[in-house]
């Protein structure tokens, strides 16, 4: 079956650690994207990328880092300069920008 | 830019009973409009979403929404909601007509049906 697969499912990151999030997708998407999701706060954006070697920044960019060097691939980096990484994150893919994206089931990211 | 203003951070309705979810949203140009539901540590899934021609939308699992441009407008209806219908739902906005643009989510509302 076609879809997102996101992993870990749950993290755990140390002070002064940087933690990657997987994103693979197999949808053959050409746009992928990373959001931060907090209580309340709905769906902030992170990072995106439409195309492979191509990716800018969102709403809320500091602190994280991304890499598209696949099509299928757009793993997100939750720096040490993420003061407060603490939150649900979820990647998402689809065809164009504006079109309807389909979700991975997220990763929980909590600091020890 | 587009904006997006859901009314009801939460809405608690009995089983059987119909819903509504407010979504009203703001932008210059024509839009495409969506509807997600979020259950509890699960990723979004699509629900409905509007791009052009007729204004009543049909989705899955019952749900239905109105594209009310006079009123820039969205809400999704219900006429009878099921237990297995208590999720979290996002309304999203995006520009319409072939215009780039990425989604704009709302914060949210948590629908809870009661027995």
């Amino acid at each position: 079956d076609g879809g997102i697969t996101q992993s870990p499912k749950y993290l755990f990151r140390k002070e002064g650690q940087n933690v990657t999030l997987s994103c693979e997708q197999n949808l053959n998407h050409d746009a992928m994207y990373w959001y931060r999701q907090d209580p309340g706060q709905g769906l902030r954006l992170i990072y995106y990328s439409q195309i492979v070697n191509d990716f800018q920044k969102g709403d809320i960019a500091e602190g994280y880092s991304v890499s598209r060097e696949k099509k299928e691939s757009f793993p997100l980096t939750v720096t040490s300069a993420q003061k407060n990484p603490t939150a649900f994150y979820l990647c998402a893919s689809g065809h164009r920008s504006n079109q309807p994206q389909h979700f991975g089931d997220g990763t929980r990211l909590s600091i020890l | 830019a587009q904006s997006v203003t859901q009314l009801d951070s939460q809405v608690p309705v009995f089983e059987e009973a119909p819903v509504e979810l407010r979504c009203n949203y703001s932008s210059s140009v024509s839009v495409y409009l969506f509807w997600y539901v979020q259950y509890p540590n699960q990723g979004l899934q699509l629900l409905l979403k509007y791009l052009s021609g007729s204004t009543l939308v049909k989705g899955i699992n019952g749900f239905e929404a109105e594209f009310n441009k006079s009123q820039t407008s969205f809400h999704l209806r219900k006429p009878s909601v099921h237990i297995s219908d208590t999720a979290e739902y996002f309304c999203a906005v995006t520009a319409g007509g072939g215009s780039q643009g990425n989604l704009i989510f709302g914060k949210g509302t948590k629908l809870s049906v009661k027995p």
